[in-house]
């Protein structure tokens, strides 16, 4: 099982927000960062340790992270956005890294 | 541009062996840790290598002993190279370059298939 925890499945009327979250210990010392896969696509980037938006990510995907959780969120989802998201984390030696297990976003 | 094009990919029997190649372009093989990534068909993504710019390697447990990853500088390429397969190693290899603690140039991946 994936030491980082994510909902399977997750879904969002056309404009509206959704946040996508990710648990885990290792969050809370990890710089957490989030990928978007669209069918057929590999993963891109879309935000890096915690909360910094990668080059040509949206201003309306933010994330952060609390504790033990960390959250993806999509103020005014677009149809493009529907892709799977996955957090992942690397350890402290930079010499491994774990995923969460995904959440497919739909909307709707 | 930054470029990652992964080769090597096909079908093998249990036990068998492939040798995967990343194609680098835009960036040097030896000033980034570069990453291998797998991706089952229909399921999640799982860390499998890296190679850190200085050429220490490590390994997901799960491939630890099979697996040996290394690097031809002169050539800015890398080789994933895969010994005594088995049916769970099947999916989708990606190479990534890896800066720092982000994931974030990907390619588009080769198949590897062991049945």
């Amino acid at each position: 099982s994936s030491e980082l925890t994510q909902a399977p499945a997750v879904s969002v009327a056309l404009g509206q927000s959704v946040t996508v979250t990710c648990h885990g210990d290792r969050l809370r010392t990890c710089f957490t960062a989030w990928y978007q896969q669209r069918p057929g696509q590999a993963p891109l980037l879309v935000i890096y340790a915690k909360n910094i938006r990668a080059s040509g990510t949206p201003d309306r995907i933010s994330a952060s992270t609390s504790g033990n959780t960390a959250s993806l969120t999509i103020t005014g989802a677009q149809a493009e956005d529907e892709a799977d998201y996955y957090c992942s984390c690397r350890d402290s030696s930079g010499n491994s890294w774990v995923f969460g297990g995904g959440t497919k976003l739909t909307v709707l | 541009e930054v470029r990652l094009v992964e080769s090597g990919g096909g079908l093998v029997r249990p036990g068998g062996s492939l040798r995967l190649s990343c194609e680098v372009s835009g960036f040097t093989v030896n000033s980034n840790y570069i990453t291998w990534v797998r991706q089952a068909p229909g399921g999640g993504l799982e860390w499998v290598s890296v190679i850190h710019s200085g050429g220490a390697t490590h390994y997901a447990e799960f491939v630890e002993g099979r697996f040996i990853l290394t690097r031809d500088d002169s050539k800015n390429r890398l080789f994933l190279q895969m010994n005594d397969l088995r049916v769970d190693d099947t999916g989708f290899y990606h190479c990534v370059r890896t800066p720092g603690t982000s994931l974030d140039s990907w390619g588009q991946g080769t198949l590897v298939s062991v049945s």
